[in-house]
């Protein structure tokens, strides 16, 4: 079984602009998280969706967003990008439902350098 | 509310002796706790997880964690430290609230193994 694709896995963007990382589940997985990890801050919640709809959310501005769309997939964007939004950004994905033991599958990352 | 303290920010040992990185919980709930470990660049490994079964829990790579209540701690061991378990190690906390999960990250430990 395939584990959590993420995509791209390095991306360089300068301020100002925006930017658009994807994951893909676990086939079978209906939920996807986002985390934010910077040396300085750690591991951040960004969000979680279900069933496309966000059920959770962290303390982030409006400049992060994300989607989910049927096949569970997941999009998040950060718009307006700023120098403090380097960071390795981890999507983690985990099966709802019978069997949930609510644990987090990870993917390797999508780590985002802002010049 | 819920919050993980991971009492070691950096953790040294030598080859072949045993590891033990603590962790410290507060829940309002019966939680779920889980450790992971990050290799450089990587995302994130489940390496065990307690979900109110045995208290001993025995995970991958020869380690191990005990769930002690009355303490509040989950920490995690290993008898016999190897060059590859070098890493970032998080202790999480879980609990269901509404039939979702919520995660709180502690902010890690970062294991050196000395030859």
């Amino acid at each position: 079984k395939a584990g959590v694709t993420q995509t791209p896995r390095y991306l360089i963007k300068t301020r100002g602009q925006q930017v658009t990382l994807s994951c893909s589940p676990i086939s079978g997985h209906r939920s996807v998280s986002w985390y934010q990890q910077t040396p300085g801050q750690g591991l951040q919640f960004l969000f979680e969706y279900f069933s496309e709809t966000q059920r959770n959310k962290g303390n982030f501005p409006g400049r992060f967003s994300g989607r989910q769309f049927s096949n569970s997939r997941s999009e998040m964007n950060v718009s307006t990008l700023e120098l403090g939004d380097s960071a390795l950004y981890l999507c983690a994905s985990s099966l709802v439902g019978a069997g949930d033991t609510g644990e987090l599958f990870f993917g390797e990352g999508s780590r985002l350098t802002v010049l | 509310a819920q919050s993980v303290t991971q009492l070691d920010s950096h953790v040294s040992v030598s080859e072949g002796t045993p590891v033990l990185l603590r962790c410290n919980y507060s829940s309002s709930y019966s939680p779920s706790l889980f450790w992971y470990v990050q290799h450089p660049n990587k995302g994130l490994q489940l390496l065990l997880k307690y979900t109110s079964a045995a208290t001993l829990v025995k995970g991958i790579n020869g380690f191990e964690a005990e769930f002690k209540k009355s303490e509040t701690s989950f920490h995690l061991t290993k008898p016999s430290a190897h060059m590859s378990d070098a890493a970032e190690y998080f202790c999480v906390v879980s609990d269901r609230n509404s039939g979702t999960y919520k995660y709180i990250f502690g902010t890690g430990t970062r294991l050196k193994v000395l030859a």
